[in-house]
């Protein structure tokens, strides 16, 4: 069965670095997301990406984040100064073009030191 | 008004009894809407949904309750068993800007035992 892919499980990085989390979506979806869950708290949404842009964003990803398909499979975060409250997992998912089902990846731990 | 409340926080349950958790929301255009099982340290996992034309979905022992007039809904787990002990997410979405992407809005999760 199909599953989406992350890499790495688990990163930890200092305060002010910059961090490139990677996923690998679905093969045939069309649509790409990220969301984030702080430890024993909801899962909230940062982005939506579709035809190679931005489609939605969350008052959550601001200028320190961005999203790239930089080729025809994987997808990624960067965080480009990372804060000690960007720890957390970081989910990407994946939905295809019929339906708005969307599979979750098994999460980056992301450690901020 | 994009908030989803989920109740209760926890729930323990003997083996075979009926969990049921529920979840409420305020925006009408919500018109999608996913039940996510989570184990621990493994991602969220599409557990059943359902869409407001119908008031009930069963799939296997998960059963989803709609009540569209009350913007309510609920998941019942008949027979459960002590492999579904997990945290249960109730979640809402809306077609935005009609690119199709459909950006969920997560409840605050359900952390169920089930006893044996």
């Amino acid at each position: 069965e199909p599953e989406v892919t992350q890499t790495p499980s688990h990163q930890v990085t200092q305060m002010g670095q910059e961090v490139i989390l990677r996923c690998v979506p679905i093969s045939n979806h069309l649509y790409f997301y990220w969301y984030r869950q702080i430890l024993g708290q909801k899962v909230e949404f940062l982005v939506s990406f579709y035809n190679n842009e931005i489609s939605e964003k969350s008052e959550i990803f601001d200028d320190q984040f961005s999203v790239e398909r930089p080729d025809g499979s994987n997808f990624t975060l960067k965080i480009r100064s990372t804060k000690l409250e960007d720890s957390a997992m970081y989910f990407c998912a994946s939905s295809d073009a019929e339906s708005n089902e969307q599979f979750f990846g098994p999460g980056t731990r992301l450690t901020v030191l | 008004q994009q908030q989803v409340k989920q109740s209760p926080q926890s729930l323990i349950v003997q083996k075979g009894g009926i969990p049921i958790i529920n979840c409420a929301y305020e925006n009408t255009a919500f018109d999608y809407f996913p039940w996510y099982q989570q184990f621990p340290g493994k991602g969220p996992a599409l557990l059943i949904a359902i869409r407001p034309d119908v008031s009930e979905k069963k799939e296997g022992r998960f059963t989803i309750s709609f009540n569209k007039s009350a913007k309510q809904f609920s998941l019942h787990i008949m027979d459960s068993q002590p492999g579904d002990s997990a945290t249960y997410f109730c979640a809402a979405s809306i077609e935005n800007s009609g690119a199709g992407s459909y950006q969920l809005t997560f409840g605050k999760g359900t952390k169920l035992s089930v006893i044996p």
